[in-house]
């Protein structure tokens, strides 16, 4: 079975600050690897995923999440954030030979970003 | 085009109606999804269609009845609700390709309240 582990419930940081959250699972076969998204009363919006490759996967909003095998890990980073980068952010594993719809999801973490 | 719609956005019912929720992707996906999502959680699985067959239903209660009439739409049918069911619904689909993790992709959501 697969575990995924936010560890912050909450991150508040000021505009254009950096920012890590952060992402631990757990699986004794290969994943792949997501961060979603959510903004206030919306759905969920694929943000980024790591499939296979290189360890460093980027979105088009300047967020990036490195792969860590050996600490099981796969924080999200932004050297910058936004007012707009408000939202819920989800880390979620899916695994070889799971069931379909295997996609196991963290408790979320809250970024809040103040002025 | 990564595009899922949900209708409605928002649905107020009572206890005694009977409503449907509706989603609909144009992207090829032979897998769909219906999650349910309170405030400040992570969705949980309700049901899968794989193939327009249901494979999975996470022990939902028969008041909520899945349906799927093709391979792009996916329906929720809502009899005789209670207020705790009161929650985000959101739809989902991937691609369906057997044996392996797959990337889901969500729609909006619908925001339901059950007086």
């Amino acid at each position: 079975a697969q575990s995924v582990t936010q560890l912050d419930s909450q991150v508040p940081v000021f505009e254009e600050a950096p920012v890590e959250l952060r992402c631990n699972y757990s699986s004794s076969v290969s994943v792949y690897l997501f961060w979603y998204v959510q903004y206030p009363n919306q759905g969920l919006q694929l943000l980024l995923k790591y499939l296979s490759g290189s360890t460093l996967v980027e979105s088009i909003n300047g967020f990036e999440a490195e792969f860590n095998k050996s600490q099981t890990s796969f924080h999200l980073r932004k050297p910058s954030v936004h007012i707009s980068d408000t939202a819920e952010y989800f880390c979620a594993v899916s695994a070889y030979g799971g069931s379909q719809g295997n996609l196991i999801f963290g408790k979320g973490t809250k970024l809040s970003v103040k002025p | 085009d990564t595009e899922v719609t949900q209708t409605p956005k928002h649905l107020v019912m009572g206890m005694t109606n009977k409503k449907s929720l509706k989603c609909e992707q144009h992207m090829g996906h032979r897998a769909m999804y219906w999650y349910k999502q309170k405030a400040k959680k992570p969705p949980e699985l309700m049901f899968v269609y794989s193939y327009e067959k249901l494979s999975i239903n996470e022990s939902v209660p028969s008041r909520f009845s899945p349906e799927c009439p093709n391979s792009s739409l996916l329906n929720l049918h809502l009899h005789a609700l209670q207020p705790e069911d009161s929650a985000l619904y959101l739809c989902a689909s991937s691609k369906g390709l057997a044996g392996g993790p797959e990337t889901q992709y969500f729609g909006p959501g619908t925001r339901l309240l059950v007086l």
